[in-house]
């Protein structure tokens, strides 16, 4: 079975420039989820939809990020305009309520 | 106080030795609770969910203890396979948020 899946896989990018990341969650869950893993700060929730809705985006860290999950096969994290403190893993998940939640890979993302 | 709190190690033990991995939780109204592992450079996964009667699946015991809002992980006869980072994971709220602790480093040396 497919897992969830991340792209790009990684990125090196130039400050200023806008950076999208995608995510194709497993096929039945009805919950996705947006997470950023930086070595000080540790795994934290950026946003997160159920049933396609953001229930929660009080992670997001500013304007400069959007999220926005159009169907339930398709997500997309969004940076405009992308920054050096942005560099991260950003990982996305998927689950059904309530439920375990699964990993993509995680997008590695350079900005220079 | 930290939603969800561990030890941050790193914890360095011997092959065959016992370790225990403590966290704390605030929000009393947590609903569930699991264990990730985290491999370096890889995405975190599933170890084992955490029953308020306590669990075991073979060398690994997850106990819980809603009074005090803490979680326990205990690896016996730990391998150098066991290497990782061990993450504290809680499920709360109306709004089903889950909340990972910072994370606990494990290497198992020869």
């Amino acid at each position: 079975d497919a897992g969830v899946i991340q792209s790009p896989r990684h990125e090196v990018t130039e400050m200023g420039q806008e950076v999208t990341l995608r995510c194709k969650p497993i096929s039945g869950h009805n919950s996705l989820f947006w997470y950023r893993q930086t070595m000080m700060r540790g795994l934290e929730l950026l946003i997160y939809f159920n049933n396609n809705v953001p229930i929660d985006d009080s992670g997001m860290p500013e304007d400069r990020f959007s999220a926005k999950m159009p169907n339930a096969s398709f997500s997309t994290l969004k940076i405009q305009p992308s920054e050096p403190r942005d560099s991260a893993v950003y990982f996305c998940a998927s689950s059904t309520l309530g439920n375990t939640i699964y990993f993509g890979e995680g997008s590695w993302l350079t900005v220079v | 106080r930290k939603e969800v709190e561990q030890d941050p190690g790193p914890f360095n033990v011997p092959e065959g030795a016992t370790v225990a991995f403590n966290c704390t939780y605030s929000n009393s109204a947590s609903q569930s609770f699991f264990w990730y592992r985290q491999d370096c450079r890889k995405e975190p996964k599933l170890l084992m969910s955490v029953y308020s009667s306590g669990n075991e699946d073979g060398r690994f015991t997850a106990q819980l203890n809603r009074a005090s809002q803490y979680i326990s992980l205990l690896i016996r006869d730990s391998k150098l396979s066991d290497s990782a980072t061990y993450l504290c994971v809680v499920l709360g709220g109306s709004n089903y948020k889950l909340t990972f602790g910072k994370g606990t480093l494990l290497t198992v040396n020869p």
